[in-house]
């Protein structure tokens, strides 16, 4: 089965820029989409199709897709952001999660 | 307002069933393949089974594959989780999501209910 494998944390300043990676073997070929989610809350997408951010979503965030490794960009952090992302993609019709990734904002 | 809302969760003791639903409201239901997305104490979020928007094509992962049954009835624009045979391990808040795209299978997905606890405990 298809594994995805995320950094347990990444911890940035505010102001700084943050990078969640999410690495698979060839996720290149694939589409990747990535979802905040906030303690006690609903994961909500923030990332679909590899760079395309849903209505709502600020431009600070975004997303690429190259090879073995996807990425989510968090430009000028703020204290908001605090939270767990996951990447996700689908693999012969069988939705996979990565583990996630805890930004921290210290 | 699109909406989705899940219910049925509990308390089941394990090699017993559980039946989930998911009433949605604010969009086209049978329009689009729905999924389930469980996130167990302290865990990440893992994908369970989906369903296509006329039911068509159904999936599921391999740690619920021949226990767990995915349906839909798009007259009441409800989705359903037929849990058998539960384990220890399949404790966990179960979600109902949408994929943003009409008849796809294998979008993101862009709505999410707040899910339905389940604990399976003897």
């Amino acid at each position: 089965s298809y594994v995805l494998t995320q950094p347990p944390s990444v911890s940035v300043a505010p102001g700084e820029t943050a990078r969640i990676t999410c690495e698979g073997k060839n996720i290149g070929t694939k589409s990747v989409h990535w979802f905040q989610q906030r303690p006690g809350q609903a994961p909500i997408l923030v990332i679909h199709y590899d760079r395309d951010r849903p209505s709502g979503i600020p431009e600070r965030l975004s997303g690429s897709n190259s090879g073995n490794t996807a990425t989510l960009t968090i430009s000028r952090v703020e204290a908001g952001d605090e939270a767990d992302y996951y990447c996700q993609v689908w693999d012969s019709d069988v939705g996979v999660f990565g583990g996630g990734t805890k930004l921290a904002v210290l | 307002e699109v909406q989705l809302v899940e219910s049925g969760g509990g308390l089941a003791q394990p090699g017993r069933s559980l039946r989930l639903s998911c009433a949605a409201s604010g969009f086209a239901f049978d329009d689009y393949a729905m999924h389930w997305v469980r996130q167990g104490p302290g865990k990440g979020l893992e994908w369970v089974s989906g369903i296509t928007w006329e039911s068509g094509s159904i999936a599921y992962a391999d740690s619920v594959k021949g226990r767990f049954t995915i349906s839909r009835d798009n007259a009441k624009n409800s989705l359903y989780l037929e849990m058998n045979s539960l384990r220890n391990e399949d404790t966990a808040l179960y979600y109902c999501t949408k994929e943003m795209d009409a008849y796809t299978l294998g979008a993101a997905f862009d709505i999410w209910g707040q899910g339905t606890a389940v604990t399976v405990s003897s």
